[in-house]
């Protein structure tokens, strides 16, 4: 079974500065996807960047980058010079196999406060 | 590109009644649609997936006859919650699959928050 464990609830981090936002996974498949999303208090879920597990280098989009740790099975977001409309929920998420967002385990979110 | 557009967006309706919640993807087509339920400040819990022109595929412990779902076109899928109580008040948000240089991705609805009377 995969899990995907996020250890902060709550997070804050000054305008213009970079944070980093933890994700840990468990799983004893080879193949597999992840995942982060945003989901403002509106309510929607924002996809934000994909890494699978075959990928070498670490993804990015824009001021994002996922921090991908094979070994430690970690995939930490940073999102770089910080907004205040990154104030936000952000999700990890694992898909069951790489290429594929099939069966998505959510781990339980960290709000991302950013302050002015 | 990539849209999913949900409606309603809120809804409040009494004990008893049923109520249809849609999902569309509005620039592509979706073959596989995929219904979430969230508490407030808890994670997304997966409800069931959504074929097109098949039965959806419910989760352990999901209700199929209490949460109908029909896929009956590539860009449209349906949840209906049949006979709702105040314990089915919830937020339900759908995503939509979609491949783009061989990623596949869910990509979200806004959600509907239901509360029941």
């Amino acid at each position: 079974a995969q899990k995907i464990t996020q250890t902060q609830p709550g997070m804050f981090v000054q305008e213009k500065e970079a944070v980093t936002l933890d994700c840990t996974y468990d799983t004893s498949d080879q193949s597999y996807g992840l995942f982060w999303y945003k989901q403002p208090s509106s309510g929607e879920m924002i996809f934000l960047i994909y890494q699978g597990s075959y990928d070498e280098q670490n993804a990015t989009e824009g001021r994002y980058s996922l921090n991908f740790q094979k070994a430690r099975k970690s995939a930490n977001l940073v999102i770089s010079a910080s907004q205040l409309g990154d104030s936000a929920m952000y999700f990890c998420a694992m898909s069951a196999a790489s290429g594929s967002a099939r069966q998505l385990t959510f781990g339980s979110g960290t709000q991302l406060t950013v302050l002015p | 590109g990539a849209v999913v557009s949900q409606h309603p967006s809120w809804v409040i309706c009494k004990s008893g009644t049923s109520v249809k919640i849609e999902c569309r993807s509005l620039d592509f087509q979706a073959t596989t649609m995929f219904w979430y339920r969230q508490f407030p400040k808890q994670s997304l819990m997966l409800m069931a997936t959504s074929n097109e022109g098949s039965k959806a595929t419910y989760e352990q412990g999901v209700e199929k006859d209490k949460f109908l779902i029909n896929h009956a076109s590539l860009t449209l899928s349906t949840l209906t919650v049949t006979s709702a109580h105040p314990e089915d008040s919830s937020f339900y948000i759908c995503s939509a699959s979609h491949h783009l240089a061989g990623q596949e991705t869910q990509y979200f609805g806004p959600g509907t928050r239901l509360l029941v009377l």
